[in-house]
């Protein structure tokens, strides 16, 4: 089993539409967990973390379940602006260490 | 808000030549990584270095890789004869020390092009 998995998508959505990604992890000891961003040739950039109550930054929920292993990522009345690609994100327990995620590809369209 | 750096933006090396990517990482923080990343590719982990010394490697990260924080400030990776498997766009990161896992800050990347 892949350390973190990923639906790769891609997902081709229009404006306002509301989308969900999913992610799997193996490692039942890891801590943390985090969504990042990366748009085209860019490196990624931290879009947030992950708590296990789940928790919300405007359009964007996240929720983790770690008896299943899987945090999801909700975006609400997409943009355009939030075509990238989303990094699922999670740690490798006792050193400091983040394993990615093979990303799903957003495509919002007008 | 403070960032990452990295120089140089695009570096064409001939295969077998030596390269070095540079890195300023975020001044409080504790934790460096390298990663790349080859064209249409996962992220791929290479290393990660804490207390002057390699934390953790991959399996890519093999002899010709080797990393190091000269004064402080800058944390370079060396490729020692590159081939031409090594283009990729290497990113480097930082992150705070803090009782659990702190999210890591990425350098806009250098693109590595071996010919």
């Amino acid at each position: 089993r892949k350390e973190v998995e990923q639906d790769p998508g891609p997902f081709n959505v229009p404006e306002g539409a509301t989308v969900a990604f999913n992610c799997t992890y193996s490692n039942s000891a890891s801590q943390s967990f985090f969504w990042y961003r990366q748009d085209c040739r860019k490196e990624p950039k931290l879009l947030m973390s992950v708590y296990s109550s789940g928790n919300e930054d405007g359009r964007f929920t996240a929720q983790l379940n770690r008896a299943s292993q899987y945090i999801s990522l909700l975006i609400r009345d997409s943009k355009l602006s939030d075509s990238a690609t989303y990094l699922c994100v999670v740690n490798l327990p006792f050193n400091n260490d983040m394993r990615f995620g093979a990303g799903t590809r957003l495509t919002v369209k007008p | 808000e403070p960032e990452v750096t990295q120089t140089p933006s695009h570096q064409v090396t001939q295969m077998g030549q030596e390269v070095i990517l540079r890195c300023v990482p975020i001044s409080n923080h504790l934790y460096f990584y390298w990663y790349r990343q080859i064209l249409g590719q996962k992220v791929e982990f290479l290393v990660s270095f804490y207390n002057n010394e390699i934390s953790e490697k991959s399996e890519i990260f093999d002899d010709q890789f080797s990393v190091e924080r000269p004064d402080g400030s800058n944390f370079t990776l060396k490729i020692r004869s590159t081939k031409l498997e090594d283009s990729a766009m290497y990113f480097c990161a930082s992150s705070a020390p803090g009782d659990s896992n702190q999210p890591q800050h990425f350098g806009d990347g250098t693109r590595l092009s071996i010919l």
